[in-house]
């Protein structure tokens, strides 16, 4: 597509809920990431894939948090088990290559809203 | 590991005066790349500029110019003839070939373009 796509836009749950957070990519881009910004925060990497490579999961900040890379286009990230602390806006980002020079293209994120 | 740091939490500027936001950073590999986005209230991260640590000239991109000190290890974004339309978040960031994969933000800066 013309630019990263993310779903939904916005997602209330309750707490203890499972939630997906679905992204997809620029066509043809390998890399693919997930953010997360909290209300008035930076943001803070979670997940990187690379192509076939095993994914980077050193910025997951807990097991309830997981990602897959299906076919390497389509991302999802799932939260289970949703607490009030995982309120926050989730961004995807895809680039080209992972070289250094590669700017990311960010999606327009999913904002996410435990009650 | 690599950090950024942006110490303005708001900046101010008066429509059509410049305005430059400070941003330092902190890694002990000489390769490195740099970034700027901004990021609108409707919340998407939009690419400003980049540049690579050993790129002997300043960035420029029409009215954004980077203001790089390699030894001071700073990389401040001037913003000239300022718009209403630049009211927004700024974040720096910046990747390194150690962690090539991650692209690490600064908390931001919020710059407010006053008639």
């Amino acid at each position: 597509g013309a630019g990263v796509s993310q779903s939904p836009s916005n997602k209330v749950t309750e707490k203890g809920k499972d939630v997906e957070l679905r992204c997809d990519p620029i066509s043809g881009h390998t890399a693919l990431y997930w953010y997360r910004q909290s209300l008035g925060q930076g943001l803070e990497f979670l997940i990187y894939f690379q192509g076939n490579s095993a994914p980077d999961k050193s910025g997951l900040p807990s097991d309830r948090f997981s990602a897959e890379r299906t076919g390497g286009s389509v991302s999802t990230l799932t939260i289970q088990r949703t607490q009030q602390e995982d309120s926050a806006v989730y961004l995807c980002a895809s680039s080209l290559t992972r070289s250094g020079a590669n700017v990311l293209t960010f999606g327009a994120g999913s904002r996410l809203t435990v009650l | 590991a690599q950090k950024i740091t942006q110490t303005q939490p708001g900046m101010f500027v008066q429509e059509k005066e410049a305005v430059t936001l400070d941003c330092t950073y902190d890694t002990s590999d000489p390769s490195y790349g740099l970034f700027w986005y901004k990021q609108p209230s409707s919340g998407e991260m939009i690419f400003l500029i980049y540049q690579g640590s050993y790129d002997q000239q300043n960035a420029t991109e029409g009215r954004y110019s980077l203001n790089f000190q390699k030894a001071r290890k700073s990389a401040n974004l001037v913003i000239s003839a300022s718009q209403l339309g630049d009211s927004a978040m700024y974040f720096c960031a910046m990747r390194d070939r150690l962690e090539i994969q991650k692209l690490v933000f600064g908390t931001g800066t919020r710059l407010l373009v006053s008639p």
